[in-house]
């Protein structure tokens, strides 16, 4: 098991709703990546948080948004829920670094209705 | 064209079978990771590698830098072993690109 807790597991929306997801870093991690993965995909990159500050971006819209707090843990914010937003959103700590291994969260199901 | 695609898509096995799953890239990477995801989402790490081959218990992966291709193998396939298997490649800083999966089926 893994250090990397996310919060909360699973959450409804209506759409034009905010939503904001949690991810607790494994201890010692600077770095929080966050992806989107819908229904039969692959993860998709969102962005990258280290040491507090935005370090990479997906092609994702500025409803995206997020934070690295000074214990970094983050928080994945969406506005404006549109229905194609319902996904697993998946959190990834790791050290920053080329060749370092990244854990995973057990991801927030999130459904926009 | 992904950067990252994985074959097959969709793997059917009798335990005990030999199992091979590919993955290609075709971007530069510093590392290549093999993850397994279960029902429910929850994504476990099984290697990270940037050459050669590593082996745990069942389960080795190889790498081609040369070629840009990663294979996993599952030797003696058990139920058990049902999942998604994804490969996703380190690309800049560490950001990962995934391949789309391969729905692994193991029948006893």
């Amino acid at each position: 098991e893994t250090g990397v807790t996310q919060s909360p597991t699973h959450l409804i929306k209506t759409r034009g709703q905010q939503v904001t997801l949690r991810c607790s870093s494994q201890s010692g991690h600077n770095t929080v990546s966050w992806y989107q993965q819908a229904l039969g995909q692959g993860p998709q990159f969102i962005f990258q948080y280290y040491r507090e500050e935005e370090n990479g971006r997906g092609n994702f819209p500025p409803r995206f948004s997020g934070l690295q707090f000074p214990n970094y843990s983050s928080e994945l914010n969406v506005n404006a829920l549109e229905l194609d937003d319902s996904a697993l959103y998946l959190c990834a700590s790791s050290l920053d670094g080329y060749y370092t291994e990244a854990f995973f969260g057990q991801g927030t199901r999130l459904t926009v209705v | 064209k992904n950067e990252v695609e994985q074959s097959p898509q969709n793997l059917t096995a009798q335990e005990g079978e030999f199992i091979t799953i590919n993955c290609s890239y075709s971007v530069g990477i510093s590392a290549l990771h093999w993850l397994q995801q279960h029902p429910g989402g929850g994504i476990v790490s099984l290697f990270m590698l940037s050459s050669g081959k590593k082996k745990h218990g069942r389960l080795i992966a190889t790498i081609n830098i040369q070629e840009k291709h990663s294979s996993l193998h599952i030797t003696a396939s058990h139920p058990r072993d049902s999942a998604v298997y994804i490969c996703a490649a380190r690309t800049s800083g560490s950001r990962l690109t995934f391949g789309e999966g391969t729905q692994l089926t193991v029948n006893p």
